[in-house]
């Protein structure tokens, strides 16, 4: 089945210094991936949309300069943020969508936590 | 993408089914139910998804009303594995930007 690997599972920074995380679909081109995030005891809240090749949408709210999103290939995306502050601290998922799978039959990964301090 | 209301929560008892209701009067004819679970600390897991017509894959039943008002999951023999948040989505859209409400959480006893 669909694979989507994410990475770091979790990370520890600093305030003011940036934060890349990867999202990897394993075994299907991923032409769409989402990136989510979840602070605790609330539900997934949808940041972006990046297509592979063009420039991520956002979602109302969401600070583009402050959450850089790569779609560089067909299966990674990249989410970095920078200067990341103690109210960055969240949960931040990642989905993907295949050319041969129905389009709203997302693959998550398992998720990066950050702790900024 | 159609508005859907979930109980907060739920408990079922190892081994017996867990039915979980979902609320859905506003869907239009081209929408979808989907259903997805987390578990703690985890992405996401896709159960099933349908339009009108029964569903059954290897974790999961859905029924879905006539009137497509309603939907119901239905895992058959629940385990302690089962439990999670499970979230009702309801979208016609073909982007796979999904919408996550707050779900149903349910806890699955000995």
């Amino acid at each position: 089945g669909a694979v989507v690997s994410q990475h770091p599972s979790w990370v520890i920074c600093k305030s003011g210094t940036s934060v890349k995380i990867e999202c990897r679909s394993l075994d299907f081109q991923a032409t769409t991936m989402f990136w989510y995030r979840q602070f605790p005891k609330q539900s997934l809240m949808l940041m972006a949309t990046s297509n592979e090749g063009s420039k991520a949408t956002y979602e109302q709210g969401v600070e583009k300069d402050k959450f850089l999103i790569n779609h560089a290939s067909l299966t990674l995306s990249t989410l970095t943020v920078t200067s990341a502050h103690p109210e960055d601290s969240s949960f931040y998922i990642c989905s993907a969508s295949g050319v041969r799978l129905w389009a709203n039959v997302l693959t998550f990964g398992a998720g990066s936590r950050l702790t900024v301090l | 993408d159609a508005k859907t209301t979930q109980p907060p929560s739920m408990d079922c008892a190892e081994g017996r089914a867990a039915n979980l209701p979902c609320n859905h009067s506003t869907i239009s004819g081209n929408e979808y139910v989907y259903w997805y679970r987390q578990i703690h600390s985890q992405g996401p897991q896709y159960i099933i998804h349908g339009l009108k017509n029964n569903e059954t894959n290897e974790m999961a039943s859905l029924i879905i009303t006539e009137d497509r008002k309603s939907s119901t999951l239905i895992l058959p023999h629940a385990t302690l594995r089962d439990t999670a948040v499970y979230y009702c989505i309801v979208t016609g859209g073909s982007q796979g930007n999904l919408i996550f409400g707050k779900g149903t959480k349910l806890s699955v006893k000995p």
